[in-house]
Parts: C-alpha cells; sequence; structure tokens
C-alpha cells in the first residue's frame, strides 16, 4: 500500500481560485516534500516541511502538515494556467541506517483560463 | 551550474536487447537515487547510490536490472534482456546530502520496448 497517498485524484479549477490538494500516510516521518511535474517531464521541487513544523509558505504555496492525523495539504493560492501539472508529495522516512523518499500517485491539476 | 543530466532522453529496444541509461549528477552531488515511473503512475524508488556504493536497492527487481555509480563518469542503470513490461520512464534525482533533503530531478528517460 501507499505510503503517501494524494487527494483529489484529478482537480480541475478557473483561473484565478485557490487549489487545495491533501496527502496521507501511514508511518512516522522526518519530512515531507511537495514535487510537481509537467507532462513529459522531470519532477520539480516545490516545498518541504518537517515532521516538528506545521505550517509553511513559499510564494503561493501553503503547505501544513498534521503529524496526528498523518495528512499534509498542499494550497495554491489565485491559481494560473501555468499551474496544471500533475503533483506530488513524497514522505521521506528512516529505517535503520537507511533514509528513502516515498512517492504517492499524484494529483493531476488542470487550471482552465 | 547544469541540472541533472539524463541521457538518452529517448531509447527503444527490442525484447531481449540491453538497455543502459545515463544519469550525471548536479556538480558537487554524491547521492543519486533511480525511480521509474509508469504512465498514470507516481515515482516507484528503486536504488539509492553513493561514489562507488550502492546504500539501498529494495526497489531493484532481483534479476536483470543493476546498477553502478563509478568513481568517475555518470551512474548507470543496466537492464539486461527487456522485456516490454520495462517500458517506463525512468528518472534520476541527485542530492548533496542523504534523501531527507529536496533531490533534484533529471528529464528522464524514456524506454521502449517493442
Amino acid at each position: 500500500s501507499q505510503q503517501g497517498e494524494e487527494d483529489p485524484q484529478a482537480l480541475s479549477i478557473q483561473e484565478g481560485e485557490n487549489a487545495t490538494m491533501n496527502c496521507s500516510y501511514k508511518t512516522s516521518i522526518n519530512n515531507l516534500q511537495w514535487y510537481r511535474q509537467n507532462s513529459g517531464r522531470g519532477l520539480v521541487h516545490l516545498i518541504l516541511i518537517r515532521s516538528n513544523e506545521r505550517e509553511k509558505h513559499s510564494g503561493r504555496l501553503r503547505v501544513t502538515l498534521d503529524t496526528s492525523k498523518k495528512s499534509s495539504s498542499l494550497l495554491i493560492t489565485a491559481s494560473r494556467a501555468a499551474d496544471t501539472a500533475s503533483y506530488f508529495c513524497a514522505t521521506a522516512t528512516v529505517t535503520g541506517a537507511n533514509s528513502k523518499l516515498t512517492f504517492g500517485k499524484g494529483i493531476t491539476l488542470s487550471v482552465r483560463p | 551550474n547544469a541540472g541533472v543530466m539524463q541521457n538518452p532522453r529517448h531509447l527503444v529496444r527490442r525484447r531481449g536487447q540491453e538497455a543502459r541509461l545515463r544519469c550525471s549528477p548536479m556538480k558537487g552531488h554524491s547521492h543519486v537515487y533511480w525511480y521509474r515511473q509508469l504512465p498514470e503512475e507516481g515515482l516507484k524508488f528503486m536504488v539509492y547510490l553513493q561514489k562507488e556504493n550502492i546504500i539501498d536497492e529494495s526497489g531493484m527487481p532481483k534479476e536483470r536490472f543493476s546498477a553502478e555509480f563509478p568513481k568517475e563518469g555518470p551512474s548507470i542503470l543496466r537492464i539486461q534482456q527487456v522485456v516490454r513490461g520495462d517500458s517506463a520512464a525512468y528518472f534520476c534525482a541527485s542530492s548533496p546530502r542523504g534523501t531527507y533533503n529536496e533531490q533534484f530531478f533529471g528529464p528522464g528517460t524514456r524506454l521502449t520496448v517493442l
């Protein structure tokens, strides 16, 4: 089963609206990261939130983390057509001497101009 | 500072042939990760390497797949005797430190097995 599962699977909004995407996970984490992937491209890191942080901002992005509920949300405010992409959450976990980044299946965001 | 480079960008192989995928990490990065992405799915971790060492290969299929990151030169993901099910996008990422931190991704190699 997935460590990180995003919700919804797909989201379609009008330009200017806010987009909220959620991610839930199962095991304890060191940090949680959000990435964006444009069609046919590699992933681009957006923001990292550590397990002892509750909220973080970066430009139009706002990420929250609730470790008691094992969930995170990514809010994109005042969306633009250029925000159209797939968004992935990734959880960083530690197992013994190794750490690992586990990605969810992603959310497809479409922003209509 | 050039980003993570992968080549080739597209690779077509017939069943039974070998595929070699190359990844040059960002300058100063000694940690390399390989992921596989199937259509409409997220990334699946395959292997984590540091220079000359495989740190975690828990995501690598037991047969036909191998990876290396030599002291000099790019990291190589090698798939022997490819099958149609190996068709996917393979992404390489690098980081200056361990996997706690953000990873920088290459553009990927799209492997098609005929």
